[in-house]
């Protein structure tokens, strides 16, 4: 069966702090990656998503990158962190070609 | 583009009750509908899906939802309530096109002993 996992689990980080949160999946070759941010009050907003390796889409213009070094590999990452970044980081997968997604655990982010 | 509208930020009921959890969409295309549910600092689960055939949908937990494509709605029903069904929940629609999910902005549920 398909497992994800995501960490850190929690992580306190200074204002413009780097940041690194990573996401695999296990049980399955070639998914579709996610990763969504969940302020409070705002419902889940779309970050990046990725169908390959080095394929990367951006939805929301931000301090934020992602890649995807390997097939299950997905990385969140800022070089300078801002008040405005906390919140809770989710990474899902789906495989290609159906529209149902998978969650992992999250990511609370809290930036100082 | 597809969008979701849940109606009611927050829901109360008591324990034993009916359950139920508004969703309306809008969609240019046959839609794909999904519920999910989480719990407190959790990722999201699945609860149920619509895709093709059979309206009435049948998810986990004793939950259910019905596809009505005239009213463009999938309300998620449950017949009686426990106390472990307080949680969030969020209504979810596949954006023709793309392989992307647009949500609606949750709900939660509270049960009252």
């Amino acid at each position: 069966s398909q497992t994800i996992h995501q960490w850190p689990a929690t992580l306190v980080q200074p204002v413009g702090s780097p940041l690194s949160l990573e996401c695999t999946v296990e049980g399955t070759s070639n998914p579709n990656l996610y990763w969504y941010r969940q302020a409070a009050g705002r419902g889940l907003q779309l970050l990046f998503y990725s169908v390959g390796i080095g394929q990367i889409s951006s939805e929301v213009p931000q301090n934020l990158s992602a890649s995807r070094p390997q097939d299950r590999q997905f990385i969140l990452s800022s070089k300078k962190l801002l008040l405005s970044d906390s919140g809770f980081y989710l990474c899902a997968w789906s495989p290609g070609g159906i529209y149902e997604q998978y969650f992992g655990p999250g990511t609370r982010l809290t930036v100082t | 583009a597809q969008s979701v509208t849940q109606l009611g930020s927050h829901v109360s009921v008591s324990e034993g009750a009916l359950v139920l959890l508004r969703c309306n969409y809008s969609s240019s295309v046959p839609p794909y509908l999904f519920w999910y549910v989480q719990y407190p600092n959790q990722g999201l689960q699945l609860l149920l899906k619509y895709t093709t055939g059979a309206t009435l949908v049948k998810g986990i937990n004793g939950f259910e939802a019905e596809f009505k494509k005239s009213e463009t709605s999938f309300h998620l029903t449950k017949p009686s309530a426990h106390m472990s069904d307080a949680a969030e929940y969020f209504c979810a629609v596949a954006q023709g096109g793309s392989e992307k999910l647009v949500f609606g902005k949750g709900t939660k549920l509270t049960v009252n002993p």
